[in-house]
């Protein structure tokens, strides 16, 4: 158990819905990181939060939004949803920021859209 | 811009045996590499990262790494594999310059074990 947790473990949904994923940080851990994990595109980054401000962004959609809380939860928007958007999504968090940090995963939301 | 190849989607290698799960980067400074195991539906662990210093890594489960700057490789490698040990595993590379801190994983190498 990474310490990472993630709610929902399991989304079913149709299209043009939308849709909201959270995630948990292990304690004492500041930045939080989405990936969205596909058979055909592998495991792709999509944004990176430190402390509550965008520290990086990757191939994320405009359809999808992010935002981490003062009590430094994370909150992962999906909308208008697509049937491609059919995927795993997974947070990890890290103490900081940096390059060096090693991530901790959590056990992902699986997302389908019908 | 960064990249980093697994050219094996799956190794295959017999209980007891060393293992090798191929890792090359492109990087534009310099490389901070990990690897990660996915378990059947579950998030993926860290094993080992290589920031600086000693060319070979040691880290969990009896794996190990070695950092090779001239090939631009990252192989992850155990001496004597486990059926356990079968897993999906992840090569990841993050670049110390130019102030991003996007990570980017390989596809992912499948590894069977053979008991």
């Amino acid at each position: 158990d990474s310490g990472v947790t993630q709610t929902p473990k399991h989304l079913i949904t149709a299209t043009g819905q939308r849709v909201t994923l959270r995630c948990s940080p292990r304690s004492g851990d500041l930045s939080v990181y989405w990936y969205q994990q596909s058979l055909d595109q592998g495991l792709q980054f999509l944004i990176q939060y430190y402390n509550g401000e965008e520290r990086a962004k990757g191939n994320i959609l405009e359809r999808f939004s992010a935002q981490q809380f003062p009590d430094l939860h994370s909150e992962l928007n999906l909308s208008s949803l697509e049937l491609g958007d059919s995927a795993l999504y997974f947070c990890a968090s890290s103490l900081l920021a940096g390059v060096e940090e090693t991530q901790y995963f959590g056990p992902g939301t699986r997302l389908l859209v019908l | 811009a960064q990249s980093v190849a697994q050219p094996e989607d799956q190794v295959n290698v017999a209980e007891g045996n060393p293992l090798t799960v191929k890792c090359t980067y492109s990087v534009s400074g310099n490389p901070y590499l990990f690897w990660y195991v996915q378990y059947p539906n579950r998030g993926l662990q860290f094993l080992l990262k290589y920031i600086t210093g000693d060319n070979l890594v040691k880290g969990s489960y009896g794996f190990e790494a070695e950092f090779n700057k001239s090939q631009t490789s990252f192989h992850l490698k155990k001496p004597s594999a486990l059926v356990s040990d079968s897993a999906l595993y992840f090569c990841a590379v993050r670049d110390s310059s130019g102030g991003s801190y996007i990570p980017t994983f390989g596809r992912g190498t499948s590894l069977i074990v053979h008991p």
